[in-house]
């Protein structure tokens, strides 16, 4: 199945540095989300992203097929950013609903 | 629009017994998945449903089964629980690519 590798594992910043998560995937996909796992367990949706780039705010995401590639841009970062975020993607077969999961980036981000 | 909904919240079971979750997705999505998430194994993909029928299923053992009603809403039971399903179970719904979460139904079994 596809494989999904994310880094780096753990990142440590100062609140207002900025910060770039980056996701590899093995194989075509048709579907990439960004996801940011809040303490009590609950993945929010940050970007839906299988090509091209979006930006929200202080985040913004760029994910190049061709290149199976992702990466998540996080600009002047709060305490409130902290987390673990996860890229997931839908491979380009018939995988109907099945995101494989990166193991997620733990960011901390202090005052 | 209400988000997808996960009930309960939170599960205690012991070894042997048989569990059953729920999940109501998003109104108007007819696509239900379902994921286990561990500290060793991470977020792994169970099932997903559409219109009542399983069109996906992930590499685990037939313990492990779902259903989904006509009004989309999806139930997922686990039979003879095992120490290792002690995890966050986490439901998505999608009306088409994109997977919206719900909180999660944390369960232990002791």
């Amino acid at each position: 199945g596809i494989q999904v590798e994310q880094s780096p594992p753990d990142l440590i910043l100062q609140e207002g540095a900025n910060s770039t998560l980056r996701c590899n995937f093995s194989d075509s996909v048709n579907n990439l989300q960004w996801f940011h796992q809040n303490p009590w367990g609950q993945l929010i949706n940050l970007f839906y992203i299988p090509s091209g780039t979006k930006q929200n705010g202080r985040l913004s995401a760029t994910t190049v097929a061709t290149e199976r590639y992702s990466l998540l841009y996080i600009s002047s970062s709060q305490t409130t950013d902290s987390g673990v975020y996860f890229c997931a993607v839908e491979d380009g077969g018939t995988s109907y609903g099945k995101l494989t999961f990166g193991q997620g980036t733990i960011l901390t981000v202090h005052p | 629009k209400a988000g997808v909904t996960q009930t309960p919240r939170y599960l205690i079971k012991t070894r042997g017994q048989q569990v059953t979750l729920s999940c109501s997705p998003i109104s108007g999505h007819r696509s239900v998945s379902w994921y286990q998430q561990t500290p060793g194994q991470g977020l792994q993909f169970l099932f997903e449903y559409f219109s009542e029928t399983q069109r996906n299923k992930g590499n685990f053992p037939g313990r492990f089964s779902g259903r989904q009603f006509s009004n989309s809403r999806s139930e997922m039971n686990v039979s003879t629980l095992e120490l290792g399903d002690s995890a966050l179970y986490l439901c998505a719904s999608s009306p088409d690519n994109e997977q919206f979460f719900g909180p999660g139904t944390r369960l232990t079994v002791l």
